[in-house]
């Protein structure tokens, strides 16, 4: 069984530009939430994502979007990038059906954006 | 409004010493509570989770949680501390809609460090 995996590891981006984030679920998850956590901080909740379609978002702008493929993977997309968006990306899986299910992590995506 | 407080940022123990970390939280349904915990540079491991039931559950790495309503508390523990203990621990509270939950809402976190 393996875990959720997220790519890039690091990167670094200008104000302005844009960036894709990628995400792979735990095998046997079909839903897919995304977090930022900003040094010091607790993560905050980006949005998640259930076949397919985004089942709730937080309070982030609409700059920040994202998609679920059939496979159950995701991106997180970031247009115009702002100073402030320099965080750690993470991506948590879970299983939505019977029953109350934790969200695993993964090992989250740094983005500096300078 | 939802949310979750960890009063204490920085909590410093020695190894083989007891621990306790606070958290509480504010929510007006019934709580869906998590304690996890990050490595530097890491993700987020879960330790433990309350759902319903008994009050008092156990996690992994010799970790329990007491979930008491009364206090909107949800109080880790660990009744000796080993120097691999040394993280980040966050609480968080499970929300989003009646019956269960989509977003998890987590707390500043609390950095504990141990001294050998």
């Amino acid at each position: 069984e393996t875990g959720v995996t997220q790519s890039p590891t690091h990167l670094i981006k200008t104000r302005g530009q844009q960036v894709t984030l990628r995400c792979s679920s735990q095998s046997g998850h079909n839903t897919v939430s995304w977090y930022q956590q900003a040094l010091g901080q607790g993560p905050q909740f980006i949005f998640q994502y259930y076949r397919e379609e985004e089942n709730g978002r937080g309070n982030f702008p609409p700059r920040f979007s994202g998609l679920q493929f059939p496979n159950y993977s995701s991106e997180l997309n970031v247009n115009a990038l702002e100073l402030d968006d320099s965080a750690l990306y993470l991506c948590a899986s879970s299983f939505s059906g019977q029953g109350l299910k934790e969200q695993y992590f993964g090992p989250g995506t740094r983005l500096t954006v300078t | 409004a939802q949310s979750v407080t960890q009063p204490d940022i920085h909590i410093t123990v020695s190894e083989g010493a007891s621990l306790e970390l606070r958290c509480n939280y504010s929510y007006g349904a019934t709580p869906y509570l998590f304690w996890y915990v990050q490595s530097p540079g890491q993700g987020l491991q879960l330790l433990l989770k309350y759902f319903s039931g008994d009050t008092l559950v156990q996690g992994i790495k010799g970790f329990e949680a007491e979930f008491k309503r009364s206090q909107s508390s949800f109080n880790l523990r660990k009744p000796s501390v080993h120097w691999s203990d040394a993280a980040e621990y966050f609480c968080a509270v499970g929300a989003g809609y009646a019956g269960g939950y989509n977003k998890l809402i987590f707390g500043a976190g609390t950095r504990l460090a141990v001294h050998p």
